[in-house]
């Protein structure tokens, strides 16, 4: 069956460094991946989109990696602020309206 | 929150009564979703509609039924609900129509729902 991996353990770092989270997948050939982000008590939030052909996407802070033949992508912060401290989804999608998100990973930036 | 509300915010219920959550949204978009979200599980999809009246299951549909008689209203109906399913609820919304870039979920503020 399908399946996503995100670190389950919280991701902490000092203000400043830069935060990498992890999206694994296993049995599946997504043709996109998408990242979101979820403050506490709150719905998630649609940050990125990168395709199965596009090894790299960026937006202001952010860097998104996908590499099909690792089965991985990586979700990187720049220069990272507290503000920044949320819960980070990952999610999956074949090419059809129904994404598969995994159960997200944590991170706190301290100041 | 892009156009979409949920109701209501909260409630606490006993095991064995029913229990409606409705979601709307302005947006006029074709589809919606409800979710649970638990920790140790994520996001679980539970029912999704992609036009008036039609509307499928998700992996944990088990006990739970929906409604979408209206583009912009999306029920989710627990009809006895169970200690199992306390939980927060959220309601999502999609454009998708056939690229990548519409495939982006709008997301409700979500429903969290206490049964006793």
């Amino acid at each position: 069956s399908q399946k996503i991996e995100q670190n389950s353990e919280a991701l902490n770092i000092q203000e400043g460094k830069t935060a990498t989270l992890t999206c694994n997948y296993t049995n599946y050939s997504p043709a996109y991946l998408q990242w979101y982000r979820q403050d506490p008590g709150r719905g998630p939030v649609f940050l990125l989109l990168i395709r199965e052909n596009e090894k790299e996407k960026r937006k202001e802070r952010l860097k998104v990696t996908f590499d099909t033949t690792l089965k991985q992508s990586l979700f990187h912060i720049t220069a990272s602020q507290p503000a920044d401290s949320a819960t980070y989804l990952c999610a999956l999608s074949g090419g059809s309206y129904i994404p598969t998100f995994g159960r997200g990973t944590s991170l706190i930036v301290h100041p | 929150d892009a156009g979409i509300t949920q109701s209501p915010r909260h409630k606490v219920t006993e095991t064995g009564t029913p229990v409606t959550l409705r979601c709307h949204q302005t947006e006029n978009h074709r589809y919606m979703y409800w979710y649970r979200q638990d920790p140790g599980h994520g996001l679980r999809l539970i029912h999704y509609s992609y036009g008036v009246k039609d509307t499928d299951k998700g992996e944990v549909s088990d006990g739970y039924s929906v409604s979408r008689s209206k583009t912009e209203d999306f029920l989710l109906t627990l009809e006895s609900a169970t200690s199992s399913q306390t939980s927060v609820y959220f309601c999502a919304i999609s454009d998708y129509s056939g690229r990548a870039e519409t495939d982006t979920q709008y997301f409700g503020p979500g429903t969290r729902l206490t049964v006793l």
